[in-house]
């Protein structure tokens, strides 16, 4: 069974904070998304990655940063976590092959007070 | 990148037929079509891709008019469990180039 893996499904975090979030997958995929779901804003892509140490500024990086050191991991990094960046935080990967569909996780929920 | 524009909610009843358009009037030529359900508290999941012409899977079709600038996902014979958040995503054939429309959310009453 395939697997994306989120490091937390809750996250409560300070103003000033260093933040990172995990994500891993088993599915040996070339391709990983960060995401940010807000009500009303539907999915807005973050980065996201083709390939090791590889990464491609998505819609909204301001803020943010990323890190691919191997295949199956995934960082997303809020270097200075504010209270703007208080969202649902979507991991996602998938082949450049054949449907090349996206297998989401499960979310990261971040508040950020 | 597609701009997509979906709209934001539809309601229907049980057993009735639903279709969402999708509007992506600057698809590229090489783009595909994909089409995502979401559940609360859960990640979006795949229901169907296309190309052009029709796509039938057994959850879901998909219209692709010759001009591809919509696209249209039709739910045969709606029922309570398929209310959800519906995306409309255009994306390159590597699937990394993408674009995901505001979503859909359809309400299914009984």
């Amino acid at each position: 069974d395939v697997k994306v893996t989120q490091s937390s499904r809750y996250l409560v975090k300070r103003t000033g904070e260093k933040v990172f979030l995990e994500c891993v997958q088993d599915m040996d995929h070339e391709n990983m998304f960060w995401y940010r779901q807000d009500p009303g804003l539907g999915l807005r892509l973050i980065y996201f990655s083709y390939d090791v140490k590889m990464k491609e500024k998505g819609d909204i990086p301001e803020g943010y940063s990323v890190s691919r050191e191997k295949k199956e991991r995934f960082s997303l990094i809020l270097e200075s976590a504010s209270t703007n960046q208080t969202s649902m935080y979507l991991c996602a990967s998938s082949t450049t092959r054949g449907y090349n569909e996206q297998f989401f996780g499960p979310g990261t929920r971040l508040t950020v007070l | 990148l597609a701009k997509t524009t979906q709209p934001i909610s539809m309601d229907s009843y049980e057993g009735q037929e639903v279709n969402i358009t999708c509007s992506h009037n600057n698809i590229a030529t090489n783009d595909y079509i994909t089409w995502y359900q979401q559940f609360p508290s859960q990640g979006p999941r795949f229901i169907i891709q296309g190309y052009k012409t029709k796509v039938t899977n057994e959850v879901a079709s998909l219209f692709i008019p010759a001009d591809r600038k919509s696209s249209t996902l039709s739910l045969p014979r709606v029922s309570l469990s398929d209310t959800a958040v519906y995306y409309c995503l255009v994306h390159n054939n590597a699937g990394n180039m993408l674009t995901f429309g505001g979503g859909t959310r359809l309400m299914v009453k009984p």
